[in-house]
């Protein structure tokens, strides 16, 4: 069956530590996309790639990085920088053409520092 | 003022009630409007989708979009205890492209 794999379900984070979060898909998408949800705060959009080799800021990338290596794969790493690190993080994809279908998502990974 | 809004709730309303949920948005550029459901510790799944005004009807779930007043809405008819949830709103002006969600309205549907 076609979807999206988020991993790990958890994860924890000491101080200091930078971490990977995992998001691949085998829908053919060309477009993946990273959000944190807060409560309260809804989706919060990190970065976006339309495109492998291509990836844009959204609306809160500080602290965040990602690569788009391989069409299927888009990483997300929580730098050290990030301050404020615990949340749910979401991974979704798209086809940018051909009607209306909205976002597929993954199942999220929760991330707790320790 | 965010683009999108939705009220958070919570929402509680007996079995086989109507619910109906509600987001505005300031974006005139918005013409593509979604809903999603997302059950506690997963991620969210697309309910329905409308392009501009109207309605669309899904079994028991209906959207309505009001362009005029920037204004859309969820109504679930006889809504049972698995509808509990909460629903989000997204929007784009560019059809897949770029959602804008609202926060989301915890709903809970009480046997």
């Amino acid at each position: 069956d076609g979807g999206i794999t988020q991993s790990p379900k958890y994860l924890f984070r000491k101080e200091g530590q930078n971490v990977t979060l995992s998001c691949e898909q085998n829908l053919n998408h060309d477009a993946m996309y990273w959000y944190r949800q807060d409560p309260g705060q809804g989706l919060r959009l990190i970065y976006y790639s339309q495109i492998v080799n291509d990836f844009q800021k959204g609306d809160i990338a500080e602290g965040y990085s990602v690569s788009r290596e391989k069409k299927e794969s888009f990483p997300l790493t929580v730098t050290s920088a990030q301050k404020n690190p615990t949340a749910f993080y979401l991974c979704a994809s798209t086809l940018i053409q051909g009607g209306i279908r909205g976002y597929t998502f993954g199942s999220g990974t929760r991330l707790t520092v320790v | 003022q965010k683009e999108v809004e939705q009220d958070p709730g919570p929402l509680s309303v007996p079995e086989g009630a109507i619910v109906s949920l509600n987001c505005t948005y300031s974006n005139s550029a918005f013409q593509y409007f979604m809903w999603y459901r997302q059950y506690s510790r997963k991620g969210p799944e697309l309910l329905m989708y409308t392009y501009s005004s109207g309605n669309k009807e899904d079994g028991r779930f209906t959207a309505q979009v009001d362009k005029s007043s920037k204004y859309i809405s969820l109504f679930i008819r006889d809504s049972q205890p698995s509808d509990s949830a909460t629903y989000l709103c997204a929007m784009s002006a560019q059809g897949n492209e770029k959602l804008t969600f609202g926060t989301g309205t915890r709903l809970t549907i009480i046997p």
